[in-house]
């Protein structure tokens, strides 16, 4: 069985560009997290989707957004990228919602580097 | 709101000694609470959760916690470390119709 797959897994970007990262989540899995983890903040959280609605949103400003497919695969979008959104973004699926604690797994995540 | 605490950023121990990474969450209604691993350049692989039922839970690799609702803490431990051991470590809770949110992590040197 598939994991979660992220790509690209490494792109350079120059400031002012966007960006966009896709993830496919394991089959079946319906609900699509994003993260970002920085040396400095750690592992936050951005939105989580959840039959093509997002479900939740984190304390990011509006430059980040997302987007779900029917098919539960997922997008992030980072408009006027600043040296600042350098990162590693992951992304996680999981069957239904936290509701149930299921289990989330990560993919390997997509390294954005802004310079 | 939810947060979560791990106390030690980073913790060093001799192969074939216990491990013991520290963890405590707060959260106003019983929490979903879990225990990540990341190697270098790899993404975070659950090590074990706890959501109902036995306090004390076993994961992958030999890992197991012990949820304590009066303490608020969810501590990870290893009877005897072994060189793989060495990588990040991240305790993480949700609750019903919440994100993951993660403590800052603990990263895992293991010396022989």
């Amino acid at each position: 069985k598939a994991g979660v797959t992220q790509t690209p897994r490494y792109l350079i970007k120059t400031r002012g560009q966007q960006v966009t990262l896709s993830c496919s989540p394991i089959s079946g899995h319906r609900s699509v997290s994003w993260y970002q983890q920085t040396p400095g903040q750690g592992l936050q959280f951005l939105f989580e989707y959840f039959s093509e609605t997002q479900r939740n949103k984190g304390n990011f400003p509006g430059r980040f957004s997302g987007r779900q497919f029917s098919n539960s695969r997922s997008e992030m979008n980072v408009s006027t990228l600043e040296l600042g959104d350098s990162a590693l973004y992951l992304c996680a699926s999981s069957l239904a919602d936290t509701d149930s604690g299921n289990t989330i797994y990560f993919g390997e995540g997509s390294w954005l580097t802004v310079v | 709101a939810q947060s979560v605490t791990q106390l030690g950023s980073h913790v060093s121990v001799s192969e074939g000694a216990l491990v013991l990474l520290r963890c405590n969450y707060s959260s106003s209604v019983p929490p979903y609470l879990f225990w990540y691993v990341q190697y270098p350049n790899q993404g975070l692989q659950l090590l074990l959760k706890y959501t109902t039922g036995a306090t004390l839970v076993k994961g992958i690799n030999g890992f197991e916690a012990e949820f304590k609702k009066s303490e608020t803490s969810f501590h990870l431990t290893k009877p005897s470390a072994h060189m793989s051991d060495a990588a990040e470590y991240f305790c993480a809770v949700t609750r019903p119709g919440t994100a993951l949110i993660f403590g800052k992590g603990t990263t895992l040197s293991v010396s022989s």
